[in-house]
């Protein structure tokens, strides 16, 4: 079975461009998470799809960052425009729909903005 | 509000010595506590959890944790490590209720093992 997907595996933008994360969560998993880590510091959450509906964005920075999750499958994450500070590791996180199911990780996506 | 606690951000050992990660949480309501690594080019990986049940978890690669609730502690143990487990350690926590991927992370733990 395919584990978590997550595409480009690095990424390096000028400041002011676009760009879009892609993950592909696991094959029936209802539950989809973003999370970054900038450099030094914690891994952070930033939101949770349940299928297509976002449950929590509250860890979503600022309004130049936008996550869909069109028909409850795939997911992808826009930062527009990319600022300087928006540089880090963006990681996927996949679960089945129950409660008590672990979450698994994608490779992560390493974005760098100069 | 809930923070985790990584007290060593890199921890050097030899092969074959016991090494012990530390990690120490505060929280109000009642958690779930894990354990996840992240080896060289790869992405995060579970290593062990505590829901309910014996405070002393077993995961995998030999690893064990020990949920200490008076101390809000959550050390990771192995007895004798190997090169292999030169990696990234992260230790998390979950509001008990929660889904278990709305995890808070500690910043790391950098374990390497030389030779």
């Amino acid at each position: 079975e395919a584990g978590v997907t997550q595409f480009p595996s690095h990424s390096v933008i000028e400041k002011g461009q676009t760009v879009t994360l892609r993950c592909d969560p696991i094959s029936g998993h209802d539950n989809l998470y973003w999370y970054r880590r900038v450099m030094g510091k914690e891994i952070k959450f930033l939101l949770h799809f349940v299928k297509e509906s976002k449950q929590d964005e509250s860890g979503m920075p600022n309004n130049r960052f936008l996550a869909e999750r069109t028909g409850g499958t795939y997911s992808t994450l826009k930062v527009q425009p990319a600022e300087l500070e928006d540089s880090g590791v963006y990681f996927c996180a996949s679960s089945l729909g129950q409660l008590n199911t672990e979450a698994f990780f994608g490779q992560g996506t390493r974005l760098t903005v100069v | 509000a809930q923070s985790v606690t990584q007290l060593d951000s890199q921890v050097p050992v030899f092969e074959e010595a016991p090494v012990e990660l530390r990690c120490n949480y505060s929280s109000s309501v009642s958690v779930y506590l894990f354990w996840y690594v992240q080896y060289p080019n790869q992405g995060l990986q579970l290593l062990l959890k505590y829901l309910s049940g014996s405070t002393l978890v077993k995961g995998i690669n030999g690893f064990e944790a020990e949920f200490n609730k008076s101390q809000t502690s959550f050390h990771l143990r192995k007895p004798s490590v190997h090169i292999s487990d030169t990696a990234e350690y992260f230790c998390a926590v979950v509001y008990r209720g929660s889904t278990l991927g709305r995890l808070y992370f500690g910043r790391g733990t950098q374990l390497t093992v030389w030779p």
